[in-house]
């Protein structure tokens, strides 16, 4: 089955705790992207990359790092996390832009 | 920068009531227009797209949407809605040439009475 995956799907830390939600995509999509989710700002993009080691930011890329090493890999690292980055995180993949993009089930992060 | 505006945050209509929710965009060339649904809990599923063509765009569900350029607009339609059809409905514009990354607005929370 076609699909965007992320682990974990919930995750409760504190503040400074280093942390990575990974994201995997079996489409063999060049373009994956990280979006969080807040309260009436619908979603916004954090980085994005357009394919094997390119990777650019987003509209809030502050306080989150990324890598893709692997195409179907496009992990989110949180080195010191913040009670401002609670959110509703999701994953999303494609092919060329522009298209359609899917969009993992997402992960429901809380810092303390 | 282009930019998305859903003006209602919550939308309540009778099952079987025709329905529009609206969505203007601001992008300074021809965007590149998607309607998104999320059911609570759940991530986003793709309703309907519009790159180019025929200004009026059909979906899945039953949805259709129709682009028009001089109100800088692209409201989503569905003449009966199902209760079934409660969820939180996003319109995103995408950019050309921009890491396709889409833009979306604020969301509209879409409740159906019985």
């Amino acid at each position: 089955e076609a699909q965007v995956t992320q682990n974990p799907r919930y995750l409760i830390t504190v503040t400074g705790k280093k942390l990575t939600v990974t994201c995997s995509q079996n489409m063999n999509h060049e373009y994956m992207s990280w979006y969080r989710q807040d309260p009436g700002l619908g979603l916004r993009q954090i980085y994005y990359s357009m394919n094997v080691e390119v990777t650019d930011k987003g509209d809030v890329p502050e306080g989150y790092k990324v890598s893709r090493k692997e195409k179907r890999n496009f992990p989110l690292i949180l080195e010191s996390p913040s009670p401002n980055q609670t959110s509703l995180y999701f994953c999303a993949s494609s092919f060329a832009d522009p298209n359609e993009q899917f969009f993992g089930p997402g992960t429901r992060l809380t810092v303390l | 920068a282009q930019s998305v505006t859903q003006p209602d945050i919550h939308i309540t209509v009778s099952e079987g009531a025709s329905l529009e929710l609206r969505c203007n965009y601001s992008y300074g060339a021809t965007p590149y227009l998607f309607w998104y649904v999320q059911s609570p809990g759940q991530g986003l599923q793709l309703l309907l797209k519009y790159f180019s063509g025929d200004t009026l765009v059909q979906g899945i569900k039953g949805f259709e949407a129709e682009f028009k350029r001089s109100q800088s607009s692209f409201n989503l339609r569905k003449p009966s809605v199902h209760w079934s059809d409660a969820a939180e409905y996003f319109c995103a514009v995408g950019a050309n040439n921009a890491g396709n990354m889409l833009t979306f607005g604020g969301g509209t929370r879409l409740m159906v009475k019985p």
